[in-house]
């Protein structure tokens, strides 16, 4: 069975940190294009971070500089440390993989977790 | 690159046909997808790359459009459609999603 599971959620105060994990199984983090997106309580979808397979990463403005993405190949698991958290980044937290197939990839994410709630507190 | 969704809210009946628009603010070529969002669910893709269906997804969504202007399809509104639509871009090596719209029951 192929899933992503989110986890390392919960409260923090402004200004602290939290680091996030998701973990796959039915799939290899070293051979997938892995994404952080994250959706406020009653609002849209905002990608935050994408970790390719080659090792290129990249952020959103908006988290540039307080977030980072990391994957540990040994354990499966794809990571987001952020930092100076703000109550603007309450929200869940979801990883998704970018979908490819037969050696090409494309416009889309295919595989999604559940979430992680965060919520920053003032 | 800005994406806008169009219209906010769209209140349909079943059977009825639902078209979404979302136009970006700049050319994305043939970068661009769509998913449906149910409360409490993730997203779930319905079509990847302007036009083609994902895996498991009825023939009554389709894709088209490009270049900044794109449209996503219901041909016939099924009870379980009912639910957020957010259209997405991709450009180099960030992505950006529009803001939704919410497909209701009239």
């Amino acid at each position: 069975d192929v899933k992503l599971v989110e986890s390392g959620g919960g409260l923090v105060q402004r200004g602290g940190s939290l680091r996030l994990s998701c973990a796959l199984s039915g799939l290899s983090v070293s051979d997938s294009h892995m994404n952080w997106v994250r959706q406020a309580p009653g609002k849209g979808l905002e990608w935050l971070s994408v970790y390719y397979i080659a090792g290129t990463i990249n952020y959103a403005d908006s988290v540039k500089g307080r977030f980072t993405i990391s994957r540990d190949n040994s354990r499966n698991t794809l990571y987001l440390q952020m930092d100076s958290l703000s109550v603007e980044d309450t929200a869940v937290y979801y990883c998704a993989r970018r979908y490819c197939n037969d050696g090409n990839c494309f416009t889309g994410f295919d595989l999604w977790g559940q979430g992680t709630l965060v919520t920053v507190s003032s | 690159i800005v994406l806008t969704q169009s219209p906010a809210t769209l209140s349909l009946s079943p059977g009825e046909r639902a078209t979404l628009s979302c136009r970006a603010s700049q050319s994305v070529g043939g970068h661009l997808a769509w998913y449906q969002q149910k409360p409490g669910q993730p997203p779930r893709l319905l079509i990847y790359d302007v036009s083609n269906r994902a895996s498991g997804i009825p023939a009554r969504f389709s894709g088209g459009g490009s270049d900044t202007d794109f449209t996503l399809t219901i041909s016939s509104v099924e009870p379980e459609d009912f639910a957020v639509y957010y259209c997405q871009q991709r450009t180099d090596w960030s992505w950006t999603f529009g803001l939704g719209t919410q497909v209701d029951i009239k």
